[in-house]
């Protein structure tokens, strides 16, 4: 198993639509919880990072965290053309601070 | 950017040379982490570091070593280069503050083509 699932894509939305993007971990001993958004022959971008249970607002996104599940999501609302890119899901574990990332889910954004 | 310079940012090398990419950053983080971004494969842990002369393995360590002699440099080493390592290489720290405080930061990335 994976140890951050992600699916690949692509989804597909309408501009002014919500996008939902989702994200399972493995480890329960996870403790941080990180979105990056990636455009084409680019570095990743933090988006939003995310620690506790609950919704966590930052504009047009919400990062969503339910620990239990080990389930992480982010939405985008009123999505646009400039949100289509690769998102991808990060998790810390461990005391030495693993970094792990998903394999991505492509986000098209039509009009 | 948080101070990340990855250098080369592009190579091409022969198969069976030894090479060296290094990630530096100037703002004294812990925690380096070297990755390797494959169409299909989204971005694969190699190495990581959580300290000077701290390292461990990631999911995709075969054929790669590192070093991080002092903290603002970590040196990822592919001892005898492949046509599979051709990639594109990232370097991520990690301003590690505790544990509800954690951000990481990528640099530009290193485009390494073995022939």
């Amino acid at each position: 198993q994976k140890e951050v699932e992600q699916n690949s894509g692509p989804l597909s939305v309408p501009e002014g639509a919500i996008a939902s993007l989702n994200c399972t971990y493995s480890d329960r001993g996870s403790q941080s919880f990180f979105w990056y958004r990636q455009y084409s022959g680019k570095s990743p971008e933090l988006i939003m990072f995310i620690y506790s249970n609950g919704d966590k607002e930052d504009g047009r996104f919400t990062a969503q965290l339910n620990k239990a599940s080990q389930y992480v999501s982010l939405l985008i609302r009123d999505s646009q053309p400039s949100d289509s890119a690769t998102y991808l899901c990060a998790v810390i574990t461990g005391t030495a601070s693993k970094l792990t990332f998903g394999t991505g889910t492509r986000l098209q954004v039509t009009l | 950017d948080a101070g990340i310079t990855q250098s080369p940012r592009h190579k091409v090398t022969e198969t069976g040379t030894p090479v060296t990419l290094r990630c530096h950053q100037t703002e004294n983080h812990r925690y380096m982490y070297w990755y390797r971004q494959d169409p299909g494969h989204g971005l694969r842990l190699i190495h990581y570091s959580y300290g000077v002369k701290d390292t461990d393995k990631g999911e995709v360590s075969d054929g790669y070593s590192v070093s991080r002699s002092k903290t603002e440099d970590f040196l990822l080493t592919l001892e005898s280069a492949t046509s599979s390592q051709t990639s594109v290489y990232f370097c991520a720290i990690s301003t590690y503050r505790g544990r509800l405080d954690t951000e990481a930061f990528f640099g530009q990335g290193t485009r390494l083509t073995v022939v």
